[in-house]
């Protein structure tokens, strides 16, 4: 049974960069049938997509975020990342990674809250 | 790009259907799959229906999909209602250039 898990800092400074990985257990991150996805939601809000990465490393970012955003995959570890550069408060959100597969997002991890605060 | 609009909350009685619409701001709704998620309190997003109106496995059959090209929109139906069925529900499709876009959320009360 494919799962998700993601893991990273709790806590950033505003204008730092969020960094989170995506570990992926119970299938290969190299199937060619699949993307990989980072969403967020900020508490009490709804749900936005960030990007996706495919496994060869090719990138589909939210408009919103593109400027500050980087996904990256890591193969040999069974991993994928999240950078956001420049956080600021409203940034807080906890932070997804799930598995796209045909523009469904199945299964999901079970979120990791980040707080920007100093 | 697309918006999806969902009201933001209904409320039926157990027992009872709910229908929850999606509408699609522009291009066809029939052009890419709508998924719907459910988000219980505390808990991540789980689907219950992807490729607008498929279920994946443990999803009961009081769950159910559909689009309207008319309306240009995509539903969700949950009959028999049980109070475990509140929770959050948001739609998703994505566009030509796969980016994928949610609807805001409807909050579904069960009383």
């Amino acid at each position: 049974q494919l799962q998700l898990q993601e893991s990273g800092p709790g806590l950033v400074k505003p204008s730092e960069t969020l960094s989170l990985t995506c570990t992926v257990s119970g299938g290969s991150i190299s199937s060619s049938s699949y993307y990989w996805g980072w969403i967020r939601q900020p508490p009490g809000k709804g749900l936005e997509w960030i990007g996706s990465i495919y496994y060869s490393g090719s990138t589909y970012y939210n408009p919103s975020l593109k400027s500050r955003v980087t996904i990256s995959v890591d193969t040999s570890k069974n991993q994928f990342s999240l950078k956001l550069s420049s956080v600021t408060a409203a940034d807080t959100a906890v932070y997804y990674c799930a598995r796209q597969v045909d523009g469904a997002l199945r299964p999901w991890g079970q979120g990791t809250l980040v707080t920007v605060s100093s | 790009n697309f918006m999806l609009t969902q009201p933001h909350s209904v409320s039926e009685s157990p027992g009872k259907t709910v229908t929850i619409s999606c509408t699609r701001s522009s291009g066809s709704i029939a052009s890419n799959y709508v998924q719907w998620y459910q988000q219980r309190p505390g808990s991540s997003p789980t689907t219950v229906i992807y490729e607008d109106n498929q279920r994946p496995s443990g999803v009961p059959d009081r769950f159910s999909g559909s689009i309207d090209s008319s309306s240009n929109s995509a539903s969700l139906t949950i009959s028999g209602l049980k109070t475990e069925d509140e929770a959050d529900y948001y739609c998703q499709s994505y566009d030509s250039s796969n980016l994928v876009v949610f609807g805001g959320g409807t909050k579904l009360t069960v009383l």
